[in-house]
């Protein structure tokens, strides 16, 4: 079946970049999806991008797709203590049901 | 804006109790979903429901039933609640010609 993986952890400094990868195997993946999860809070859409897109860039967010390797990205600049959460890549291909990987605690050190 | 509320943020029952989760959406989505979240594990869905009194397996249902009486309202019972059932539960719905997921806050259900 389709998986989504991710590293747990990331650390970074206040003010410099984030960068969360995932690779997904699922090639019929049409939509992929980055979330956001604030501590006790659900599960917020933070982007999206469909897989004929190489990049897609919203404000402090950008999105990288390379398809070819089934490699997704969100970097995240200037990254600010408010960005600590974990952070959830999701794809969806010809299932209905979106398959969500396994998070990444963003910790973004003062 | 898009609300899904959940009944409870936080639960403590015993093991054996009956014990009912309630989702409510108010945008009239056709989708439901219920999800637990478990550290390094991630989300893992148990049930969701395409419309009115349809239902379908997710990937770990066992212990888990649902209900969906009314399109508004999803609800997740655990017929005899156990300790491996602690988890934060995670409600979601979706409209069918859209690709978001909108979730609910969570209900942390610990069972001692």
């Amino acid at each position: 079946g389709e998986d989504v993986e991710q590293s747990l952890f990331l650390s970074v400094r206040e003010g410099d970049s984030s960068v969360i990868n995932c690779t997904y195997t699922d090639s019929s993946s049409t939509y992929l999806y980055w979330y956001k999860q604030e501590p006790g809070a659900g599960l917020q859409l933070l982007t999206y991008i469909f897989s004929n897109m190489d990049m897609k860039q919203d404000q402090r967010l950008t999105v990288l797709l390379n398809k070819k390797d089934k490699h997704l990205s969100l970097r995240i600049a200037d990254t600010q203590t408010g960005d600590s959460a974990i952070y959830f890549c999701a794809e969806r291909g010809g299932s209905y049901i979106p398959t969500f990987g396994r998070g990444t605690s963003l910790i973004v050190h003062p | 804006d898009v609300k899904v509320t959940q009944s409870s943020r936080y639960l403590v029952k015993r093991t054996g109790e009956k014990v009912f989760l309630e989702c409510v959406q108010d945008m009239d989505h056709e989708n439901m979903f219920w999800y637990r979240q478990d550290p390094g594990l991630g989300l893992r869905l148990i049930y969701f429901s395409y419309d009115v009194k349809m239902k379908e397996k997710g990937d770990i249902p066992e212990g888990y039933s649902v209900s969906r009486e009314k399109k508004e309202r999803f609800s997740l019972i655990l017929e005899s609640a156990s300790t491996n059932q602690t988890s934060m539960y995670l409600c979601a719905s979706r409209r069918d010609d859209t690709d978001t997921q909108y979730f609910g806050p969570g209900t942390r259900l610990t069972v001692l």
